[in-house]
């Protein structure tokens, strides 16, 4: 079956610690996309790449990193700048041209 | 400005009702207009999308854009219980339809 997975479901953290946060896709889509969201605050762009090798910041892109070295992967890092860090994070990708876009189920990091 | 702006609810309804969700936005280049519904701990599910102004009828779920006021709404006829969701509104379609921008998502709560 085809589609986009992100693992862990849940994910618990020290402060100050850096966590990777995976998500692949076989659904042969050349864009990714990182989300986070908080409650009251929907879905907030963190990073996206249109292709591999590239990825641009989005909206709230401080204290995250990305890579996108095969199509398929597009792993996030939370490092120890990111001010907030617990949060719900989505991951989702969608076909370049499309409108639609395919969600995982997210990965709920708390950070104490 | 916040590019979209939504209700965040929650809103209770009895079965049956008709509901109707709501969101402003602010760019006028944006062209597509996407409806999200995501139950509570999983990853957003597109719901309807149309194109331009005017209404997208799909079963109970009626999309309805107004380019002229950047106001969008989502109808749902009949209410049920498993309506039970957070609707995000996602207008977009700016570089090659590769940014979406999303509302803070309604909670709706279908009451047996």
């Amino acid at each position: 079956d085809g589609g986009i997975t992100q693992s862990p479901k849940y994910l618990f953290r020290k402060e100050g610690q850096n966590v990777t946060l995976s998500c692949e896709q076989n659904l042969n889509h050349d864009a990714m996309y990182w989300y986070r969201q908080d409650p009251g605050q929907g879905l907030r762009l963190i990073y996206y790449s249109q292709i591999v090798n590239d990825f641009q910041k989005g909206d709230i892109a401080e204290g995250y990193s990305v890579s996108r070295e095969k199509k398929e992967s597009f792993p996030l890092t939370v490092t120890s700048a990111q001010k907030n860090p617990t949060a719900f994070y989505l991951c989702a990708s969608k076909r370049t041209g499309n409108t639609e876009a395919f969600f995982g189920q997210g990965t709920r990091l708390t950070v104490v | 400005q916040k590019e979209v702006e939504q209700d965040p609810g929650p809103l209770s309804v009895p079965e049956g009702a008709i509901v109707s969700l709501n969101c402003t936005y602010s760019n006028s280049a944006f062209q597509y207009f996407m409806w999200y519904r995501q139950y509570s701990r999983k990853g957003p599910e597109l719901l309807m999308y149309t194109y331009s102004s005017g209404n997208k009828e799909d079963g109970r779920f009626t999309a309805q854009v107004d380019k002229s006021s950047k106001y969008i709404s989502l109808f749902i006829r009949d209410s049920q219980p498993s309506d039970s969701a957070t609707y995000l509104c996602a207008p977009g379609g700016e570089g090659n339809f590769n940014k979406f921008y999303f509302g803070s998502g309604t909670k709706l709560n279908v009451k047996p």
